[in-house]
């Protein structure tokens, strides 16, 4: 069955310290991979995307994603992570056969001072 | 640009009451859809309407559960009768249709049903 995991709920850092979030996806073929980030109360706004090229994608807020077709993953980071990326983050991907976007269960993220 | 409009933010209704949300896509965006965020969750597809058309419905829970989307570009979400598991975070978002273009999100409506 189609699916994405992000297998963290929760994560907390220090401010500066690097961020990984891990995504993985179970599609019959490599799907179109996005990363959101929505903060509380507001609604979902794209990181960055993958859809073929390059695997390592830079996105907004300084943001990164590598793409690894042999582990089937999606995973961001930010070398310097800043107080004010404390948010949810969700990895969704959509399949070459429909426009439907599906989402993981998402990751928090608590940034410590 | 403007982005994806949705109104009401906020809706505090009592169980069995109707309920409705009105969402307007960016313009020129023929894919809208309609997904629905339970708290501490990842949002879920209920329907996906080309132009007019609603080509995915397979989540929409028709008992209760209504949408359409007339002329192609505004489109409403309703509940009758609401319950409480209804409670949640309605979200409408916009496409161009295109596989992989990505889609930009409105702020949703939160419901709550007490």
């Amino acid at each position: 069955a189609q699916s994405v995991t992000q297998p963290d709920i929760h994560i907390t850092v220090s401010e500066g310290a690097s961020l990984e979030l891990r995504c993985n996806y179970s599609y019959g073929a490599t799907p179109y991979l996005f990363w959101y980030v929505q903060s509380p109360g507001q609604g979902l706004q794209l990181l960055l995307k993958y859809f073929s090229g390059d695997t390592l994608v830079q996105g907004i807020k300084g943001f990164e994603a590598e793409f690894k077709r042999s582990q089937s993953s999606f995973n961001l980071r930010k070398p310097s992570v800043h107080w004010s990326d404390a948010a949810e983050y969700f990895c969704a991907v959509v399949s070459y056969n429909n426009n439907d976007m599906r989402f993981g269960a998402g990751t928090r993220l608590t940034v410590k001072p | 640009e403007a982005g994806v409009v949705q109104s009401p933010r906020y809706k505090i209704i009592e169980k069995k009451q109707p309920v409705a949300f009105w969402c307007n896509p960016i313009s020129g965006h023929n894919t809208l859809y309609w997904y629905r965020q339970n708290l501490g969750q990842g949002p879920e597809l209920l329907i996906r309407y080309e132009n007019e058309e609603a080509v995915d419905d397979s989540q929409l829970p028709k008992d209760r559960f209504s949408a359409e989307r007339l002329k192609g570009v505004d489109s409403t979400l309703k509940i009758q009768p609401a319950e409480l598991g209804d409670s949640a975070v309605y979200l409408c978002a916009s496409s161009l249709g295109r596989t992989g273009d990505g889609y930009t999100f409105g702020s949703g409506t939160r419901l709550t049903v007490v």
